[in-house]
């Protein structure tokens, strides 16, 4: 089945600076590459996903990235804000297949002010 | 628009109870999702129901969960004899009725607590 490494576990950068979250996946059928924003007892929220039709989608300070020939994504942040700290999850499915979201273990961001 | 809706919140069993975690999906999703979440991992796939028909449920343990997604009303997780490792966040999600999930809309989770 399929399975999704996700790195790093944490990462702490200054406001204002970039960060880079990357990910995984071993199944080749994934089409469907959702990243998630967690905070702290509260439910994860969508913040950007990408289909493998395309390799790059952008929405304000958030980017992400898709290799589909090595199988791997990246979540890319801009001028980070404190309010930008929280957990991070990518995810991967197969649309049109089972469906289901197969979770990195999650990448715990800290923006310093 | 109301989002996808979870009662309750927080659910406190002692060992050898019966828990029951209800989903209610977004207005006009017909796809429901349950993830089990344990402290400091990310969310694990239990299930993916649709309306009377369990799609898939190769994440459910064999034994003690079961899962329904009613004609009428919402989804429901069961947990029968809970044990303490049962403790965690359980998160629903629902997407609409697509041909492919699309984008999976979260509920905001019940936290189980097994004593």
């Amino acid at each position: 089945g399929e399975n999704v490494e996700q790195h790093p576990s944490t990462l702490s950068v200054q406001e204002g600076d970039s960060a880079v979250i990357k990910c995984t996946y071993s199944d080749s059928a994934s089409n469907y590459f959702p990243w998630y924003k967690q905070e702290l007892g509260k439910r994860p929220q969508l913040i950007i996903d990408i289909r493998s039709n395309v390799g790059e989608k952008k929405d304000q300070r958030i980017a992400v990235t898709l290799n589909k020939t090595a199988k791997h994504f990246s979540l890319h942040i801009t001028e980070t804000q404190p309010e930008d700290s929280a957990v991070y999850f990518c995810a991967a499915s197969i649309r049109g297949g089972s469906e289901k979201l197969v979770f990195g273990k999650g990448t715990k961001l800290t923006v310093n002010p | 628009n109301a989002g996808v809706m979870q009662n309750p919140r927080h659910l406190v069993r002692r060992r050898g109870q019966e828990a029951r975690l209800r989903c209610s999906p977004m207005k006009g999703h017909s796809h429901v999702y349950w993830y089990r979440q344990l402290p400091e991992e990310g969310l694990k796939f239990m299930v993916y129901l649709q309306k009377e028909n369990i799609i898939d449920e190769s994440g459910m343990p064999k034994e003690r969960f079961s899962a329904e997604f009613p004609k009428e009303g919402p989804s429901i997780l069961r947990i029968q004899q809970v044990v303490r490792g049962d403790s965690a966040a359980y998160f629903c999600a629902s997407s609409p009725p697509l041909a492919g999930a699309d984008t999976q809309y979260f509920g905001p989770g019940t936290r189980l607590t097994v004593l």
